[in-house]
């Protein structure tokens, strides 16, 4: 069974452009969520879907970010515009039940913002 | 504020003696404790966890210990081997703002030598 998939795996753009970011999640996991790891600080939660639901997003940063997924199963993360402190690693992970913590998790995606 | 900390940012172990990783937290509203390991490049990977009801658990090598009066945890890798060299993340798990998410520490880079 194929685990949570990232793309792309790193990327690196100038303040102000635009990214893209996808995670296919594990398939029959409703649950879907989006972490960031700033350099040197803690993974922070981001936001999180129930299918194609936005569940939580009290961790996006600020409207710089839009989380989609459409039919519930891909989400993406846009950011737009890109600024320096977006820099970091996104991950997604995704789980069946939520009840416990256990979390299935991507590789990750590096943004890096020159 | 940090709700799950991690004083120790580093430990080095000889293979075959124990590992011991420590954990702090804050909210007494959290209901998991949970270990992820990650290794370089690659997402965090579900190691151990333990119910706040419960004090310990343990599963092979591994063993998590609560203490709920001192808000400690605590994970014990006996005996260490030299795979287990990775960065281990101490997690808490709480349901609040309608979505059960995690809270993560800022890690140890554990590394046992041979």
């Amino acid at each position: 069974e194929a685990g949570v998939t990232q793309f792309p795996s790193h990327s690196v753009i100038e303040k102000g452009q635009t990214v893209t970011l996808r995670c296919d999640p594990i398939s029959g996991h409703d649950n879907l969520y989006w972490y960031r790891r700033v350099m040197g600080k803690e993974i922070k939660f981001l936001l999180h879907f129930v299918k194609e639901s936005k569940q939580d997003e009290s961790g996006m940063p600020n409207n710089r970010f839009l989380a989609e997924r459409t039919g519930g199963t891909y989400s993406t993360l846009k950011v737009q515009p890109a600024e320096l402190e977006d820099s970091g690693v996104y991950f997604c992970a995704s789980t069946i039940t939520t009840n416990t913590g256990e979390l299935f998790f991507g590789e990750g995606s590096r943004l890096t913002v020159l | 504020d940090q709700q799950v900390k991690q004083n120790s940012p580093s430990l080095s172990v000889q293979e075959g003696r124990i590992s011991i990783l420590n954990c702090d937290y804050t909210n007494s509203m959290f209901d998991y404790f949970l270990w992820y390991k990650k290794y370089p490049a690659e997402g965090p990977t579900f190691l151990i966890s333990i119910s706040s009801i419960k004090d310990k658990n343990e599963d092979g090598r591994f063993t998590v210990f609560l203490n709920k009066s001192a808000k400690h945890l605590s994970l014990h890798i006996v005996p260490s081997q030299p795979g287990d060299s990775a960065v281990y993340f101490c997690a808490a798990s709480a349901l609040w703002g309608g979505s059960e998410k995690l809270v993560f520490g800022k890690g140890t880079k554990l590394t046992v030598n041979p």
